[in-house]
């Protein structure tokens, strides 16, 4: 079945820095979603994308939908210890509502 | 508001023994489907459904049936469990189309073991 290639797989970081994360894919995607699963618990969603080059931003978190509608990234500024966890990235096609996941990036901040 | 709930959380089960992943919504969503999540494998859709009475298969579909009889709830059946099925499986519900509409929300997961 089809995924999302997502880098990095993990990601072992000091408190304060700032991370990047993305998702490509060969195929084209109308919907560019971001999730993070904390430990034990299901995908909260983060940041949702609808336009080719759509920049939005939810607090220290910022993600871009790519001008190909092929790829989209995930940047965290400033990191703090509650970032841990696995980020997922997800697109829709076409008039569908299934979603492909990517196999996510896991995320350890170091105090 | 509770959104959706998965029972039970945590279950372990004997090869060819069958039992139902129960999953409810509250929040009146047309789309519900399941997903199992393995190591590095991210989530890969087993079923869905874009309504009651209508239900679909996904990715990963062999070993498990779904049906879904009512908006609310969206059981998943392991007919007889095999040890390739241990996994953690999540529920997600949404409004249906796409768009600004179309957010799944997941339920907090049940974990299932098969020895």
């Amino acid at each position: 079945g089809q995924q999302l290639n997502q880098s990095p797989q993990s990601m072992f970081i000091q408190e304060g820095e700032d991370v990047s994360m993305n998702c490509t894919s060969s195929s084209i995607f109308n919907t560019w979603l971001w999730y993070k699963q904390d430990p034990g618990e299901g995908p909260v969603l983060l940041i949702a994308l609808y336009k080719a080059g759509e920049l939005t931003s939810n607090g220290r978190l910022t993600a871009q939908f790519g001008i190909t509608r092929k790829d989209s990234f995930l940047n965290i500024s400033a990191s703090i210890p509650s970032d841990v966890g696995i980020y997922f990235c997800a697109g829709q096609q076409g008039g569908s509502e299934k979603l492909v996941f990517g196999k996510g990036t896991k995320l350890t901040v170091n105090p | 508001n509770a959104g959706v709930t998965q029972t039970p959380k945590f279950q372990v089960l004997k090869t060819g023994q069958s039992m139902t992943l129960q999953c409810a919504q509250d929040m009146n969503h047309e789309y519900m489907s399941w997903y199992r999540q393995d190591p590095g494998m991210g989530l890969r859709l087993i079923h869905y459904s874009v309504g009651a009475g209508i239900t679909d298969q996904g990715e990963v579909p062999n070993g498990y049936n779904v049906s879904r009889s009512t908006t609310e709830d969206f059981p998943l059946r392991l007919l007889s469990a095999a040890p390739s099925q241990t996994s953690v499986y999540f529920c997600a519900s949404s409004y249906s189309g796409t768009g600004a509409k179309n957010i799944q929300y997941f339920g907090a997961g049940t974990r299932l073991s098969v020895l």
